[in-house]
């Protein structure tokens, strides 16, 4: 049963570019988070994600970003005209179940470098 | 003000020593509480979980408690190894129904020989 995989790891995009980071979750796991971890702080939540349902995107910035995860396929968390600011590491986690009172799993990571 | 507050900032230890991390927090209400370990380019790892009611939990060499009355947690980590250096995370889940854990900003230890 392979981990929550997150690619790429690394992800390179000039001011201006879209980037598309994708988050597959653990076998049977239905729920999803992503957190955004900005150079010397701690992980701050973006976004939480049933399959083909945004439950919490409160922690989402309003403009640029958005989110889904489909029927089919991984979560997709995607930054469209990024800035330099966009610069940090995007992790993913998921659950069986909603409530996290449960464990949830974090991915690798996504490192994304605006140039 | 964040709303989980840890210390030291940063440790440094011999290896084979034992050391306690802080965790004072502000949530409210209150889940769980988790402590993590992230390595340096890896994604968090989870030692324990533990609820309101829960006073010490244990995962091998680590211990963490947690007094609900003062918001206080702390990880003990017992006859440390090269391998615990890492950041140690306390992050508190506000809401049984709700995807934001709110993180501390970490600990980071360093073991060495």
């Amino acid at each position: 049963n392979a981990g929550v995989m997150q690619n790429p790891r690394h992800l390179v995009r000039r001011r201006g570019q879209e980037a598309r980071l994708r988050c597959s979750p653990m076998k049977g796991h239905s729920h999803v988070y992503w957190y955004r971890q900005l150079p010397e702080e701690g992980l701050k939540f973006m976004v939480y994600l049933q399959k083909e349902n945004i439950i919490d995107e409160s922690g989402m910035p309003k403009e640029r970003f958005s989110a889904e995860f489909p029927k089919e396929g991984p979560s997709i968390l995607r930054i469209q005209q990024v800035v330099r600011g966009d610069s940090a590491a995007y992790f993913c986690a998921s659950s069986p179940q909603g409530s996290l009172n449960t464990e949830a799993f974090f991915g690798q990571g996504t490192r994304l470098t605006v140039v | 003000k964040n709303q989980v507050e840890q210390s030291p900032q940063s440790l440094i230890i011999l290896e084979g020593k034992n050391c306690t991390l802080q965790c004072n927090y502000t949530v409210s209400p209150f889940s769980n509480l988790r402590w993590y370990k992230q390595d340096t380019g890896r994604g968090p790892v989870s030692l324990t979980i533990m609820t309101f009611s829960e006073n010490t939990k244990s995962n091998g060499r680590y211990t963490a408690t947690l007094d609900a009355d003062t918001k206080q947690s702390s990880l003990h980590i017992t006859a440390s190894q090269l391998s615990d250096s890492a950041s140690y995370i306390c992050v508190v889940n506000p809401s049984s129904n709700t995807g934001k854990l709110i993180f501390g900003q970490g600990t980071t230890l360093q073991v060495k020989p």
